[in-house]
């Protein structure tokens, strides 16, 4: 079984719909990260946690909310999504050494 | 602001032989850990190495090594006896606290045959 899942895997939705995009991991970590990749732009840090009651902003928050509901859970919103908002969203988390562990990935359309 | 900068967008390399990624950093901190990660079209992200700072041996794992230049800040990554499993985008990543990470805007990488 995979340490860090996400679902959806796909999502098509609608601009001002509000989504949620949902990540476990049984890595045991308590530092978990959101990010979103697009084409030629690498990935950027939306927010990250290290723990329920640690959230942080990260380079590109606006648009976006999480909720840390457990240290093996980490789901980020959109509460009113919009076009630009379409991309491929990672979850990770972190070893002590720093290195990050992703899940699969969301791809998420707006229309 | 810290920025990692990977200045080849495409590479190509024949199978069997040796290829070199280019990643540089830009950081006022003495203390800090660099990564490179590949996603292959799965588009899964998997570590391939990782760097600490403080250490001025280079990292290697099996045929992946790096060039660490902290002076320059420089990361290069070296794949030896390249296989066609090794095309993928390569991206390469810092991070000082463990806090944030930065990525750089990879480098699509393809074996030939």
């Amino acid at each position: 079984d995979a340490d860090v899942t996400q679902t959806p895997r796909n999502r098509i939705t609608k601009t001002g719909k509000r989504i949620m995009l949902e990540c476990s991991q049984t890595k045991g970590h308590d530092r978990m990260y959101w990010y979103r990749q697009d084409p030629g732009l690498g990935l950027r840090l939306i927010y990250y946690s290290f723990d329920v009651k640690d959230i942080n902003k990260g380079e590109i928050s606006d648009g976006y909310s999480v909720s840390r509901q457990a240290q093996a859970k980490f789901s980020l919103s959109l509460e009113s999504a919009i076009p630009n908002q379409t991309a491929l969203y990672f979850c990770a988390t972190s070893d002590p050494s720093g290195a990050q562990y992703f899940g699969p990935g969301t791809r998420l359309l707006v229309l | 602001a810290q920025t990692v900068t990977q200045s080849q967008p495409e590479m190509s390399v024949q199978e069997a032989e040796t290829v070199t990624l280019s990643c540089t950093y830009d950081t006022s901190e003495n203390n800090y850990y660099l990564f490179w990660y590949k996603q292959p079209p799965s588009r899964q992200m998997i570590l391939v190495i990782r760097q600490e700072a403080y250490k001025q041996q280079n990292a290697t794992e099996n045929r992946f090594s790096v060039n660490f230049q902290k002076a320059a800040k420089s990361f290069s990554l070296k794949i030896s006896d390249s296989q066609l499993g090794d095309t993928a985008m390569y991206f390469c990543a810092f991070t000082e606290t463990g806090n944030q990470f930065y990525f750089g805007t990879g480098t699509s990488l393809t074996v030939i045959p």
